[in-house]
Parts: structure tokens; sequence; C-alpha cells
């Protein structure tokens, strides 16, 4: 089966900038996540959707950080505007059902953000 | 919330030598603990993974052991290849929280041919 997708891959820009990253998830799956991984860390939750409604976003930075997932397919991260600490890669993750924590979680490739 | 510590950063083997990975958590309704294998550039991907009504799974050469009391679960992997070599993840989840995974910090490691 196709895994979930991510683009773009890489991405730099200034601070202050938007920026904007997508993702698709494996095909039908309902839960999708996006995840933060700054170097030499693990990857630490933003926001969980089911289908397109929002599951938890409680680590989520909601100043600067929105997440939508229209008719509860793909879905684009935006962070406006963009601080030197938002450098990471940013996972994308999907799971079958994702109302049982025992689900298996799929990543996508990531998206590498450097704020200069 | 969940916490989760994960030892050592950095584990060097020789080929064919074992490797264990240790990590804790700090909720004891945490239940589910997967594993995952991290290449240089490319995804984290599940290799393994253990439910709290479990002490131990095995998978060819990869095995968790999980210690609910001490509240401690650990990868090993015996036999190891050069291939191996990557950066592992332990994670928790509580069944009550939804479905987060709260991740380690993550272990590098090195196989030496």
């Amino acid at each position: 089966e196709a895994g979930v997708a991510q683009s773009p891959r890489y991405k730099i820009i200034e601070k202050r900038q938007s920026v904007a990253f997508w993702c698709n998830p494996i095909s039908g799956h309902a839960t999708l996540y996006w995840y933060q991984q700054i170097l030499g860390q693990g990857p630490k939750l933003l926001i969980q959707f089911q289908n397109n409604g929002v599951v938890d976003d409680s680590q989520l930075p909601k100043d600067r950080f929105s997440a939508e997932r229209l008719k509860g397919v793909d879905s684009t991260l935006k962070i406006q505007p963009a601080k030197l600490e938002d450098s990471a890669v940013y996972l994308c993750a999907s799971s079958l059902f994702g109302y049982m924590n025992t689900d298996t979680q799929y990543f996508g490739p990531g998206t590498r953000l450097t704020v200069l | 919330g969940e916490n989760v510590e994960q030892h050592p950063s950095t584990l060097s083997v020789q080929e064919g030598d074992s490797a264990v990975i240790k990590c804790t958590y700090s909720d004891s309704a945490s239940n589910y603990f997967p594993w995952y294998k991290q290449e240089l550039g490319k995804r984290p991907q599940l290799i393994i993974d253990i439910r709290s009504n479990v002490g131990e799974k095995k998978d060819q050469r990869i095995a968790v052991t999980l210690n609910k009391t001490a509240k401690h679960f650990s990868l090993h992997i015996t036999e190891t290849q050069p291939e191996d070599s990557a950066v592992y993840f332990c994670a928790a989840s509580i069944e009550t929280s939804g479905s987060r995974l709260t991740f380690g910090e993550g272990t590098q490691l090195t196989v030496n041919p």
C-alpha cells in the first residue's frame, strides 16, 4: 500500500515568514497526526485529527500554528509567523482508526524546516 | 502528562553482539509501548510493540520486555548487523488519552562491522 506522503521535503525561510506543509495519509486511515521533531529529540505531537475533527491540540502553539484537515483526508499545517525555534522536521502520521491507542501509526518522510 | 526517558543516548556494538535500550515511563496508566527505528533522513518505522497485558514479545532478532511494576521496558536486538544502525525511539501511550504517543529522546545505535 502507498505510504503517507508529505510535501515539501525541505523548506528554508526567514523568521517572521509564513510556511505551510501538506500531508496525504494512507488511504482509508481515519486518524491523522502532526508531530514536531527537533534535532536530537523524539517526535512531539502537535495535533491529532479524527476524520476532520480535532481530537487533541493541547501541545499546538495556537498563536502561530494552525492546521486543518479538509474532507477528512489531506491536511495542512501552517506556521505564521515562524520563529528560529520552529526549525525542526515536521512529521505527519496516520492510523486506521485512532480511537484505540494501540492502533499502529505510520509516518511520512517529514518536512525539514530551517528558519534563518 | 506522560514522560518517557530513554537510555543510553548512544550505543556502539560490534557486529554479532547484542544491544539493549531501556526506557522508563511515568504514568502507570500507560498500556501500549511501541518501538520505532529511524534511519538517517528517513521516516520512523514501527519495529515492534507490546501491550501492558504481556511481559515479553519476540520477533526474530528483536524482543521487547515490559516491567509494569517498575514502569520500564527494554528493546533487545541480538546478532546485530550493520543495517541495524539507526536511531531507535521508544514511546508510550495511555488508553484514555486518545492515541497520543509520548516518545523518548532516542538512542543512536551504531553496529561496527
